[in-house]
């Protein structure tokens, strides 16, 4: 997988947005960004993933720059329950299994 | 909303007996997944597996694994003599696209509890 890096842990106030950053500088044209969380030792959970535009769902938008070498997940609201382990991962390609790095820690508090 | 269940939820088992952990996939999925997270450490990739065939697997899957798809539902992993270092959590994900393959949906997880 394309090196990703993450900051290692981010606070968060509950109701206010959570931005969180991702360094894939070595990525490659045709190579998707997702982003992926674990809550307290659950089975990770698919959040979004994107090409090269801006992207949104029920749970997240993610804002990839337009070098694609970094992107950010934002969480518009964040609450208690968002806290959890959030990974970013680039797949070398198609057909490969997901490769989990350390992720960010992102703790929410009242 | 379709998910991935996985059986047992806890499984103790003495060093060097086989055990097996048993996943459903999602029911219209082609491609299946084991991983595990050691205690405190990151989730490692051990095997995927398509067209019943491993498709990839990593260093940490060993002769000691093994992975069946017995049928049209279930999906198997099984350490034929398990190690004190086998403990940890073992999910199975699935996933219904090889374009998009990395959108997997990932079970609950088992805890393997090797003593």
């Amino acid at each position: 997988d394309a090196k990703t890096t993450q900051p290692p842990s981010m606070d968060c106030a509950e109701g206010r947005a959570a931005n969180l950053p991702c360094n894939h500088s070595t990525i490659s044209g045709n190579e998707y960004v997702y982003w992926y969380r674990q809550i307290h030792s659950q089975g990770p959970q698919y959040i979004i993933h994107g090409l090269k535009n801006n992207e949104t769902n029920e749970m997240a938008s993610l804002i990839i720059t337009e070098d694609r070498k970094s992107s950010t997940l934002i969480l518009p609201h964040a609450t208690l329950r968002d806290t959890a382990v959030y990974y970013c991962i680039v797949p070398r390609q198609a057909g490969t299994a997901l490769i989990f790095g350390k992720g960010t820690t992102l703790s929410v508090s009242s | 909303e379709p998910e991935v269940t996985q059986t047992p939820s806890h499984q103790v088992t003495q060093m060097g007996q086989e055990v097996i952990l048993r996943c459903v996939p999602i029911s219209n999925h082609l491609y299946f997944y084991w991983y595990r997270q050691i205690l405190g450490q990151k989730v490692e990739f051990l095997v995927s597996f398509y067209n019943n065939e491993i498709s990839e697997k990593s260093e940490i899957f060993d002769d000691q694994f093994s992975v069946e798809r017995p049928d049209g539902s279930n999906f198997t992993l099984k350490i034929r003599s398990t190690k004190l270092e086998d403990s940890a959590m073992y999910f199975c994900a699935s996933s219904d696209s090889d374009r998009i393959r990395a959108e997997a949906f990932f079970g609950q997880g088992t805890r393997l509890t090797v003593v």
